[in-house]
């Protein structure tokens, strides 16, 4: 599976959009993009994934570009509870993935009040 | 409905001793995972597993057994225990048919003295 690259860590302030980017420049085109963040001391929680086209659920927007080389994910109004560290993942699923779940190094986000 | 459930939360072994990290989920998910996650960083995969009587090792299998005899469980074993393997571990699982989402268990916190 690609290697991601995300920044060590970020800053937003509370109610704003928080954007998150991660580099995947070497998916193949079977390869989903996958988002999970870790409250502290806590198991890490499933947020959004995507293929090719832009994703929306309760929790986030997830933007992939054109040639999927990079993607972002959205936290329209964060909160403090927000704060975490998030992973981006890229996965391949179905013929040929061995399913091998692992996690990078992640973003710390901190929301600021 | 449980999910992913770990047993015990915490545990203090002395060197050399042996003990088994239970996990069990009731999702009837078919991958199952085990991380462990040292302080201040971030999760390394240990084993995993696609289906009842099947594992294959993870980043740092080093130290550590496992067994898939039932869908439900995927106990870990520490044999010889030793200072470097204390940390948090946590059990995950997931399956085809939920996008692939993975639920993490609330961890067991070992410490080795």
């Amino acid at each position: 599976d690609a290697k991601t690259t995300q920044p060590t860590s970020m800053d937003c302030a509370e109610g704003r959009a928080a954007n998150l980017p991660c580099n995947h420049s070497t998916i193949s085109g079977n390869e989903y993009v996958y988002w999970y963040r870790q409250i502290h001391s806590q198991g890490p929680q499933y947020i959004i994934h995507g293929l090719k086209n832009n994703e929306t659920n309760e929790m986030a927007s997830l933007i992939i570009t054109e040639d999927r080389k990079s993607s972002t994910l959205i936290l329209p109004h964060a909160t403090l509870r927000d704060t975490a560290v998030y992973y981006c993942i890229a996965l391949t699923l179905g013929g040929g993935s061995n399913y091998k779940l692992t996690f990078g190094k992640g973003t710390l986000l901190t929301v600021n009040p | 409905n449980a999910g992913v459930t770990q047993t015990p939360k915490f545990r203090i072994l002395k060197i050399g001793q042996s003990m088994t990290l239970q996990c069990t989920q009731d999702m009837n998910h078919n991958y199952m995972y085990w991380y462990r996650q040292d302080p201040g960083m971030g999760l390394k995969l240990i084993y995993y597993s696609v289906g009842a009587g099947i594992t294959d090792k993870g980043e740092v299998p080093n130290g550590y057994n496992v067994s898939r005899s039932t869908t439900e469980d995927f106990p870990l074993r520490l044999e010889l225990a030793a200072p470097s393997q204390t940390s948090v571990y946590f059990c995950a699982s997931t399956a085809i048919g939920t996008a692939f989402e993975a639920f993490f268990g609330q961890g067991t916190r070992l410490t080795v003295v």
